[in-house]
């Protein structure tokens, strides 16, 4: 079974402008959560989703948004990127058929952002 | 509020030693899961065990094993015979609890950096 993937795995990018992350689940699995992974704070939580519906949200600003489609696919948008930005974002998938059970999360291989 | 400390920040260890990471715990819900990760230099975090605060039993599995004490709030990790392979950086986590749920939001703590030397 394919593992989490993420696309795309690299991106430049320059201040003030919007990038937007894909994350593709494991097949079958239905909610997915979104990470940001910097030197300075480490692994933060970022949102969740579940049957298209947003579950739960880290402690981040407005220019951070996800959504999840019908397939269990799921995108995250940055707008107006800093510098403070660039980071290794890092999707996971779980099975959802308990969510907020403590399933198990698959990540994926991350994409890695820099904001010049 | 629930935070997960992994003191050990980095460690060196010559291959065929024994290491043990230490993770460190807290919460104050009975009900709750534990995790640990593995992130080698490619970036991914790979999956090795799922633990729930129920069960307390140790567990190993290959030349790794794990020892869950919740008199301490400790869930460290061993590695047995370390190899070249296991360098990685390696991330203890907990389920965040609402109420009596939990979500689908995992606490991690800072990581421990495991240098294997040949």
């Amino acid at each position: 079974k394919a593992g989490v993937t993420q696309t795309p795995r690299y991106l430049i990018k320059t201040r003030g402008q919007q990038v937007t992350l894909s994350c593709s689940p494991i097949s079958g699995h239905r909610s997915v959560s979104w990470y940001q992974q910097t030197p300075g704070q480490g692994l933060q939580f970022l949102f969740e989703y579940f049957s298209e519906t947003q579950r739960n949200k880290g402690n981040f600003p407005g220019r951070f948004s996800g959504r999840q489609f019908s397939n269990s696919r799921s995108e995250m948008n940055v707008s107006t990127l800093e510098l403070g930005d660039s980071a290794l974002y890092l999707c996971a998938s779980s099975l959802g058929v308990y969510p907020g059970t403590g399933e198990t999360q698959y990540f994926g291989p991350g994409t890695r952002l820099l904001v010049l | 509020a629930q935070k997960v400390t992994q003191a050990q920040t980095e460690i060196s260890v010559v291959e065929k030693e024994d290491v043990t990471l230490d993770c460190v715990y807290e919460t104050r819900d009975t009900t709750y899961y534990l995790f640990w990760y593995k992130q080698p230099p490619s970036g991914e975090l790979v999956f090795l065990i799922r633990r729930n605060s129920f069960d307390e039993q140790n567990e190993i599995s290959g030349r790794y094993s794990w020892n869950f004490q919740k008199s301490t709030s400790s869930f460290n990790f061993t590695i047995t015979a370390s190899q070249v392979v296991d360098s990685a950086v390696y991330f203890c986590a907990l389920s965040e609890l609402r109420g009596s749920s939990n979500t689908g939001k995992l606490i991690f703590g800072q990581g421990t950096t495991l240098q294997v030397k040949p």
